[in-house]
């Protein structure tokens, strides 16, 4: 079946360092492959996307994010976190020839001053 | 924001009583989505619509229904809601390009007694 994996619910980084966000994915043919964030009583905001090219995305708000496709993951990167990047990421995957998007459970992303 | 209103914003409602949902966008957008949003599970597709009259069943579809009767306008209706639909519900739309991320609304909260 396809799916994906946010292995961590929670994530906690002090500012200024780098993060890490995990997801994994097990699909048949090539996927196309979303970012999102969600702030509270807010709807996702896309941050950045993967569809084919070069493996390393750059996004929104200095997010990055990195295609690796013989793990089949697609981790969300950024050099030195902000407080202000505390939020729930969720990760989502569109496979060939459909119209929708499998998402994630999320990640809480904790940036602690 | 992508242009996407939906309405109520929150609804409390009692167990057996009929619910409809409002999503309406100005950016005449082909697809149309409607989510809910649950605490360990991410977001579910419930049904989406890819053109007027065109609509399509996601994964938890049971117990709702919808219609797309103009571009603007993607209805949810609960028939006879229960405290199990209780959730928050999204709205989401997307261009008629192929890779384009879908973009939300602030979605409803909506509570079943």
């Amino acid at each position: 079946a396809q799916s994906v994996a946010q292995p961590e619910d929670q994530v906690n980084v002090a500012e200024g360092n780098p993060l890490t966000v995990k997801c994994t994915y097990s699909v048949s043919g090539n996927p196309y492959l979303f970012w999102y964030v969600q702030y509270p009583n807010r709807g996702l905001q896309f941050l950045l996307k993967y569809i084919t090219g070069d493996n390393l995305v750059k996004g929104s708000y200095g997010f990055e994010a990195e295609f690796n496709k013989s793990q089949t993951s697609f981790h969300l990167k950024k050099p030195s976190a902000l407080v202000s990047d505390s939020a729930l990421y969720f990760c989502a995957v569109r496979f060939d020839n459909t119209d929708k998007l499998i998402f994630g459970t999320g990640t809480r992303l904790q940036v602690f001053p | 924001d992508a242009g996407i209103t939906q309405s109520p914003r929150h609804k409390v409602t009692e167990t057996g009583t009929p619910v409809t949902l409002r999503c309406h966008q100005t950016e005449n957008h082909r697809y149309m989505y409607w989510y809910r949003q649950d605490p360990g599970h991410g977001l579910r597709l419930i049904h989406y619509s890819y053109g007027v009259k065109d609509t399509d069943k996601g994964e938890v579809s049971d117990g709702y229904s919808v219609s797309r009767s103009k571009t603007e306008d993607f209805l949810l209706t609960l028939e006879s809601a229960t405290s199990s639909q209780t959730s928050v519900y999204f709205c989401a739309i997307r261009p008629d390009r192929a890779g384009q991320p879908q973009h939300f609304g602030d979605g409803t909260r909506l509570s079943i007694l």
